[in-house]
């Protein structure tokens, strides 16, 4: 069974601080996504990568594929309590091609 | 163009009902995936149907079932309700499903077993 554990399940940090985020797996997936869902909706999207070492930009946020796109991370800089949510990330297995999602972080930025 | 749409938004039902949830994709999108989020498991992937036919399933028990419609609408049926089937129960849909293909969800159906 594959399975994504990411670290931390819940943070909370004040208005202008830096975080990273990570999703780590024993299993390689073929694409990994990263979602942020808001209470009584469903996940967003905010980015997919594709290629191992992959580095993308959005804005404040940056996203890396591991080398052997096996894990990932995400990293927001300067968070605002706009970024508050919950922030999952998904691997899509290479054998079945079924969306695996990780547990999930909780993230409150607090003014 | 309207975003994936969930009824019911809200239910509740008691142990050993039934109980079927309705999801209308974007329009144009040809899968639709069914997911189950709770606190303590996360999001875990129930289905996937494309042009009427199932795709792919999770690992769970014959009591969860869905199907999909001529115009790609989807629902899904959970038999002999349990107590532990209390979940938002999210849909989401993509053009064809695949590789790094976007999928959209839904806002979910909160599902309560009493």
């Amino acid at each position: 069974t594959q399975l994504l554990e990411q670290s931390p399940q819940f943070l909370s940090i004040q208005e202008g601080e830096n975080l990273t985020v990570y999703c780590n797996s024993s299993s390689v997936f073929s694409s990994l996504q990263w979602y942020r869902q808001e209470p009584g909706e469903g996940p967003v999207l905010l980015v997919t990568v594709v290629t191992g070492g992959e580095v993308k930009k959005l804005k404040r946020l940056t996203f890396q594929f591991g080398d052997a796109r096996k894990d990932s991370s995400l990293h927001i800089t300067a968070a605002q309590p706009g970024d508050t949510g919950l922030y999952l990330c998904a691997g899509r297995s290479s054998n079945t091609g079924k969306l695996i999602f990780g547990q999930g972080t909780t993230l409150q930025v607090k003014p | 163009k309207a975003g994936v749409t969930q009824t019911p938004r809200y239910l509740i039902k008691t142990r050993g009902q039934q109980v079927t949830l309705s999801c209308s994709p974007i329009s144009g999108h040809r899968s639709v995936s069914w997911y189950q989020q709770t606190p303590g498991q996360g999001l875990q992937f129930l289905f996937e149907y494309f042009s009427e036919t199932q795709r792919n399933k999770g690992n769970f028990p014959g009591r969860f079932s869905g199907r999909q419609f001529s115009n790609s609408r989807s629902e899904m049926n959970v038999s002999t309700l349990e107590l532990g089937d209390s979940a938002l129960y999210l849909c989401a849909s993509s053009g064809s499903g695949g590789g790094t293909d976007t999928q959209y969800f839904g806002p979910g159906t909160r599902l309560t077993v009493l």
